[in-house]
């Protein structure tokens, strides 16, 4: 089974601009969930979708938003970027939503702001 | 606030040893999860506990969890060069996949 996909890996862009990342879960898996990742941060909860639904939202401004679609792939875009929007995103992918099912990350798409 | 903490540790072993990290939260858990992470890459999913189990086994991994300390454990056993990582605890308030990670111990195995 292959695992989750998440494109691109890299990524450039300046401020003020937006970007859009991709995210392909496993096969059969309905939710999809995305983290930032910082140095300074850690790991932080952006938000989940299941269902083309975004069910959990984490404490991130409106510049960033997603959604689902009827395939579960999943898109995020940060709109007018920032310098501190440089991260690591990871999508993580997990059968269904509301239970004790694990979540399996992507490998992560490195954004850099300059 | 986060959930789900590592005691900031920085381990370096030699292969063959074991190696011991520990995670502590503040809240109630739905469950805890343990997962690796190599230089910046993707996270690894390494094991699950739900709060009702108290160890778990997978391999050269063993994990406890004790929700009474809200801390858990996890247990590398006889460790190789490959299992130098950065090693996150994830805990799951709700059970909604809304995972909260703490900062992450880092593990250097000398062969």
């Amino acid at each position: 089974k292959a695992g989750v996909t998440q494109t691109p890996r890299y990524l450039i862009k300046t401020r003020g601009q937006q970007v859009t990342l991709s995210c392909s879960p496993i096969s059969g898996h309905r939710s999809v969930s995305w983290y930032q990742q910082t140095p300074g941060q850690g790991l932080q909860f952006l938000f989940e979708y299941f269902s083309e639904t975004q069910r959990n939202k984490g404490n991130f401004p409106g510049r960033f938003s997603g959604r689902q679609f009827s395939n579960s792939r999943s898109e995020m875009n940060v709109s007018t970027l920032e310098l501190g929007d440089s991260a690591l995103y990871l999508c993580a992918s997990s059968l269904r939503t509301g239970s004790n099912t694990e979540a399996f990350f992507g490998q992560g798409t490195r954004l850099t702001v300059v | 606030s986060q959930q789900g903490e590592e005691d900031p540790q920085a381990l370096s072993i030699q292969e063959g040893e074991n190696a011991t990290m520990n995670c502590s939260y503040k809240t109630s858990i739905n469950n805890l999860q343990w997962y690796r992470q190599n230089s910046g890459r993707g996270l690894v999913h390494l094991i699950l506990i739900r709060s009702n189990e108290r160890e778990k086994h997978s391999g050269r991994l063993r994990v406890t969890l004790d929700t009474s300390k809200k801390s858990s454990s996890l247990l590398i056993t006889a460790s190789r060069a490959a299992d130098t990582a950065s090693y996150f605890c994830a805990t799951d308030a709700y059970g909604n996949n809304r995972l909260a990670f703490g900062k992450g111990n880092q593990v250097v195995v000398i062969p």
